[in-house]
């Protein structure tokens, strides 16, 4: 059974702070790799996507890939209380379009 | 606009009244994908389609049929709903990127 793994939360942080959201996976041959933001009662909405080891970087969001500790994170810089959510990890399964997700890291951040 | 839609959002029905939940995207994306999400269990896919006519099942598909007669669409089908089908719904679409649509809530009495 191929797995996800986040640590549920709740993650505290105060605004301004930066948040670090990690996520391990069970399938080495996994190949893409996706971190989405839902908030309570809406679907998750597609925050990163990276492929391939190192850092990605998109505004104040940045994804980390270790494929060799199969690891994933997400570091939210100068955290929001928009940002107050909870962040899904998902996993490419195989072929593409089956994707499977952790059960999400709620984040709170305090003003 | 490019999305997903989903109908019904809400809806509320009796054990074993068949039902279907119509799923549709303006992408001309080739995978679709249905998911349930539940307090606790996160979400959990139940069958993901490739392109038309190709479908295959995710972690949880029994109690579920799916169809994919259209490339822009993809129907749930519960023939024989209970009551521990009551979830959130969420149909996805995707090139690489899986795109949601806005959800539905389904209870089962």
């Amino acid at each position: 059974q191929k797995e996800v793994e986040q640590n549920s939360g709740p993650l505290s942080v105060p605004e301004g702070a930066i948040a670090s959201l990690n996520c391990t996976y069970s399938d080495r041959v996994s190949q893409s790799f996706f971190w989405y933001r839902q908030y309570s009662g809406k679907s998750p909405e597609l925050i990163m996507s990276i492929y391939s080891n190192g850092d990605k970087e998109d505004g104040r969001f940045t994804a980390q890939l270790n494929k060799a500790s199969q690891y994933v994170s997400l570091l939210i810089r100068d955290s929001q209380p928009s940002d107050s959510a909870t962040y899904l990890c998902a996993v490419n399964g195989g072929s593409q379009g089956n994707l499977i997700f952790g059960k999400g890291t709620k984040l709170s951040v305090k003003p | 606009e490019a999305q997903v839609t989903q109908n019904p959002r809400y809806l509320i029905t009796v054990t074993g009244k068949k039902l279907t939940v119509t799923c549709s995207q303006n992408m001309n994306h080739e995978y679709m994908s249905w998911y349930r999400q539940d307090p606790g269990l996160g979400l959990r896919q139940i069958y993901y389609s490739m392109n038309v006519e190709v479908t295959d099942k995710g972690d949880v598909p029994e109690g579920y049929k799916v169809s994919r007669k259209e490339k822009r669409n993809f129907p749930l089908i519960l023939e024989s709903p209970s009551p521990n089908q009551t979830s959130l719904y969420f149909c996805a679409s995707s090139w690489n990127e899986q795109f949601f649509g806005p959800g539905t809530r389904l209870t089962v009495l």
